[in-house]
């Protein structure tokens, strides 16, 4: 998981609480996404962005905001937090040249 | 949009004996089909991917093949070990730099000693 760093690892909110995921990357990628790993439901994508100042919606973007605005940083908003969004939260970059997905360590995050 | 199917969600096989988890894809312009492992606790990691162009690839024990017709592809894992014992999850997508990667809900592998 080297070159993605997420945090918090763990989070704890309260329905209707806000809070933001933080994505960092140092291999320079473009393109960086955000998934949500939920038992029997696989990977979801929510939203991914292909450089600074370009985002997109994936599968599952309802409850979310992105911004990109450096190539380094993808951070995911959770605005007003609900149970639903109760699940692990995957950054991944994309290498332009292999197609490969970097994943981070992953967030739980919890909500009340 | 793509939707890829996967199956089965759980597998268990005897050490030594072979696993197969197959994939169908939607999107018949999807040509990249990459395989990822997840171990406990761990974000998934690349362990093989094919290309529409091939029909098949080898790595040691783990082998990809692709049917671009029927639109499906299967991963092998021959001689089986304990260290195999994860979440495996497939994943189709365009090879353009703009193009979302959606996978599978992944298989949970148990190798039996």
């Amino acid at each position: 998981n080297a070159g993605v760093t997420q945090t918090p690892k763990f989070q704890v909110l309260k329905t209707g609480q806000s809070m933001t995921l933080q994505c960092a990357q140092d291999m320079n990628h473009e393109y960086m996404s955000w998934y949500r790993q939920d038992p029997g439901m696989g990977l979801r994508l929510i939203h991914y962005s292909v450089g600074a100042g370009i985002t997109d919606q994936g599968e599952v973007p309802n409850g979310y905001n992105v911004s990109r605005s450096t190539t380094e940083d993808f951070p995911l908003r959770l605005l007003s937090a609900a149970p639903s969004q109760t699940s692990v939260y995957f950054c991944a970059i994309r290498g332009s040249s292999t197609g490969e997905l970097f994943f981070g360590e992953g967030s739980r995050l919890t909500v009340l | 949009g793509e939707n890829v199917e996967q199956h089965p969600s759980t597998l268990s096989v005897q050490e030594g004996d072979s696993a197969v988890i197959k994939c169908t894809y939607s999107d018949s312009a999807s040509n990249y089909f990459p395989w990822y492992k997840q171990e406990l606790g761990k974000g998934p990691q690349l362990i093989i991917d094919i290309r529409s162009n091939v029909g098949e690839k080898k790595d040691q024990r783990i082998a990809v093949t692709l049917n671009k017709t029927a639109k499906h592809f299967s991963l092998h894992i021959t001689e089986t070990q304990p260290e195999d014992s994860a979440v495996y999850f497939c994943a189709a997508s365009g090879e353009g730099r703009d193009d979302k990667i959606i996978f599978g809900k992944g298989t949970r592998l148990h190798i039996l000693p």
